[in-house]
């Protein structure tokens, strides 16, 4: 059983598009995030969710966009896609707001 | 600001030759460090969390510390399948974001 699942797991698309990425938990957790990972791989959070509130908001362009329906979902979506994008995305959940965090599989995003 | 730096950037290991790798912490009131696995095309794994100076925890052939500026992870006797990338996080304060290291990239040779 997938614990963090994340769909899809490449995405390919030009500039200018707009695309989403799915997440999903079943650990039961009340805190989901968006971590974005550059080609250095250095691991940077840019949106927390807990119980469907948004929580953390970093300096991220307001063309990327979470959505979280549920506790147990949450999705990414990003308008105008940008060169600069390219990297790979993951979600991640805790059990609050504190604690160890489990991640997914990730999401590489590139953008021709 | 807080802040992480790990050390070394790249560590290649004899398959049973015992090393460390460092994790510095700067950040005001630790609420907590972590310890992640993270394999090529994966999710970093998680492995420990420590919360105070003096704690220690083990997994195998892995043993974290922690003092008040600094996390080692020990590896004994390592084996090929502990190549990895280690990443070291703490947890802030004011927001409780986890702030990563830039991780060890660590190979073991058979």
């Amino acid at each position: 059983d997938t614990a963090v699942s994340q769909t899809p797991k490449y995405l390919v698309t030009q500039m200018g598009n707009d695309k989403s990425i799915k997440c999903e938990q079943n650990l039961g957790h009340d805190t989901m995030y968006w971590y974005k990972q550059d080609s250095k791989k250095f691991l940077k959070i840019m949106f927390s969710y807990n119980n469907k509130e948004l929580i953390i908001n970093e300096t991220v362009p307001n063309r990327f966009s979470p959505k979280s329906p549920d506790k147990a979902h949450l999705n990414l979506h990003i308008n105008s896609l940008e060169l600069g994008d390219s990297a790979v995305y993951f979600c991640a959940s805790s059990p609050g707001l504190r604690g160890e965090q489990y991640f997914g599989p990730g999401t590489r995003l590139t953008v021709t | 600001e807080d802040q992480v730096t790990q050390s070394p950037e790249a560590l290649r290991l004899q398959e049973g030759e015992s090393s460390s790798l460092n994790c510095s912490y700067t950040v005001s009131g630790l609420r907590g460090l972590f310890w992640y696995r993270q394999d090529p095309g994966k999710g970093p794994e998680f492995l420990f969390t420590l919360y105070s100076a003096g704690e220690e925890k083990e997994k195998e052939r892995l043993k974290a510390t922690l003092t008040k500026k600094e996390s080692f992870l020990h590896i004994t006797a390592p084996k090929p399948e502990d190549s990895a990338t280690y990443l070291c996080a703490v947890q802030a304060p004011n927001t409780d974001k986890l702030i990563f290291g830039t991780g060890t990239r660590l190979q073991v040779f058979p």
